[in-house]
């Protein structure tokens, strides 16, 4: 257990819909990172959140949306969702921007 | 553009043999490389992990050798055993901030 929750677990919606994937870092992290994991584009970096504040950000698509909040969880909003958004969703924490540590993954179904 | 590339795709080794995983990346940016160990349905946990001053890292049966100046590295798993049967990640972290940079994924299988 990396000490990172992610909620929920599995998703399941339809094409155009909207959905919101929630992560709680490891205690006294103050970097999220979320991260995409598909079969054909393998793990891709989406964007960073570092105490509340965007840090970088990878291929996230202009539908994608993030923010970390005061109590240093954050939330990754997916909107008018395709079919090719089906991946599992994986959030990391850091204390330091060295080791991550992942999270359960929410794994989104779009139908 | 893929940064980090990893072979094999799958690997499969015999209970106490050794499970050897390459990685290449380009970008000389890089400055931590990290291993992760994913099993069916789970997140990637971190491993082990390497800085490029260094030219090897052992933790228990598993081994980092890294090649700086042929922008390589590779993960040594000894003894296999069979509940290492997992798909193992190699990651570069640098170039713009602190997001890792995965490689393609190694399925290992260790058969008993």
């Amino acid at each position: 257990d990396s000490g990172v929750t992610q909620t929920p677990k599995h998703l399941i919606t339809a094409t155009g819909q909207r959905v919101t994937l929630r992560c709680s870092p490891r205690s006294g992290d103050l970097s999220v990172y979320w991260y995409q994991q598909s079969l054909d584009q393998g793990l891709q970096f989406l964007i960073q959140y570092y105490n509340g504040e965007e840090r970088a950000k990878g291929n996230i698509l202009e539908r994608f949306s993030a923010q970390q909040f005061p109590d240093l969880h954050s939330e990754l909003n997916l909107s008018s969702l395709e079919l090719g958004d089906s991946a599992l969703y994986f959030c990391a924490s850091s204390p330091s921007g060295n080791e991550q540590f992942f999270g359960p993954g929410t794994r989104l179904t779009v139908l | 553009q893929q940064q980090v590339k990893q072979s094999p795709q799958s690997l499969i080794v015999q209970k106490g043999g050794i499970s050897i995983i390459n990685c290449a990346y380009e970008n000389t940016a890089f400055d931590y490389f990290p291993w992760y160990q994913q099993f069916p349905g789970k997140g990637p946990a971190l491993l082990i992990a390497i800085r490029p001053d260094v030219s090897e890292k052992k933790e228990g049966r598993f081994t980092i050798s890294f090649n700086k100046s042929a922008k390589q590295f590779s993960l040594h798993i000894m003894d296999s055993q069979p509940g290492d049967s997992a798909t193992y990640f190699c990651a570069a972290r640098g170039a713009a901030g602190n997001k890792l940079t995965f490689g393609g994924g190694t399925r290992v299988l260790v058969k008993p």
